[in-house]
């Protein structure tokens, strides 16, 4: 079944505690993108991945790292957890980020960090 | 998510009835856009999309309409059913950038 897995589907942490959440995909997908969600905000982007070795900021990256070194794994990295990123995560993916290649999402990562 | 539907507007309806949820979009250098579905605890889906070249695109039970006069888009689902109760959310792009952006959503709750 073609999906995009991320793991844990929920995580409680305490600030500091360094946490990574994998995101994994069986597509052969190209493009792979992370996503935090919180109320009242929607969707917002943190870093893409346009390919393998490839990855840039979105919109709000700062307090996050990523790496691309397989074409179909794109783990979420948290240094130095703070609460300000409790939040649900998102992670997704397409063929290729041109205009209409539809996105598939990850059933998301609940994270708390206190 | 268990938290995406605080602070969403809400459109409350009778199973059967027709929907519509409403978007307004930003930027007017946007040439597509997408509507998702996102059910209590999963990830967004897909619904259904539109290029600025058109103004209506029908999908199985979902139609698209979009104003880009007033940078309006919509989307109406016919005879709604229960399954149908989500966070729909649409989304914008300028396929020049290649950049997604996101609105807020309306969270859909149908009645039996």
């Amino acid at each position: 079944e073609a999906q995009v897995t991320q793991n844990p589907r929920y995580l409680i942490t305490v600030t500091g505690k360094k946490l990574t959440v994998t995101c994994s995909q069986n597509m052969n997908h190209e493009y792979m993108s992370w996503y935090r969600q919180d109320p009242g905000l929607g969707l917002r982007q943190i870093y893409y991945s346009m390919n393998v070795e490839v990855t840039d900021k979105g919109d709000v990256p700062e307090g996050y790292k990523v790496s691309r070194k397989e074409k179909r794994n794109f783990p979420l990295i948290l240094e130095s957890p703070s609460p300000n990123q409790t939040s649900l995560y998102f992670c997704a993916s397409s063929l290729s980020r041109q205009s209409n290649e539809k996105l598939f999402f990850g059933s998301g990562t609940q994270l708390s960090v206190l | 998510g268990e938290s995406v539907g605080l602070h969403l507007p809400t459109l409350s309806v009778q199973e059967g009835d027709n929907s519509i949820i409403n978007c307004a979009y930003s930027n007017s250098a946007s040439d597509y856009f997408i509507w998702y579905k996102q059910e209590s605890g999963k990830g967004p889906q897909f619904i259904i999309d539109i290029r600025s070249n058109m103004d209506k695109r029908q999908g199985q039970r979902v139609t698209v309409l979009l104003n880009k006069t007033v940078k309006h888009l919509s989307l109406q689902i016919a005879a709604t059913q229960p399954g149908d109760s989500a966070v729909y959310f649409c989304a914008e792009e300028n396929s020049g950038y290649s950049t997604l952006t996101f609105g807020k959503g309306t969270m859909l709750l149908v009645s039996p």
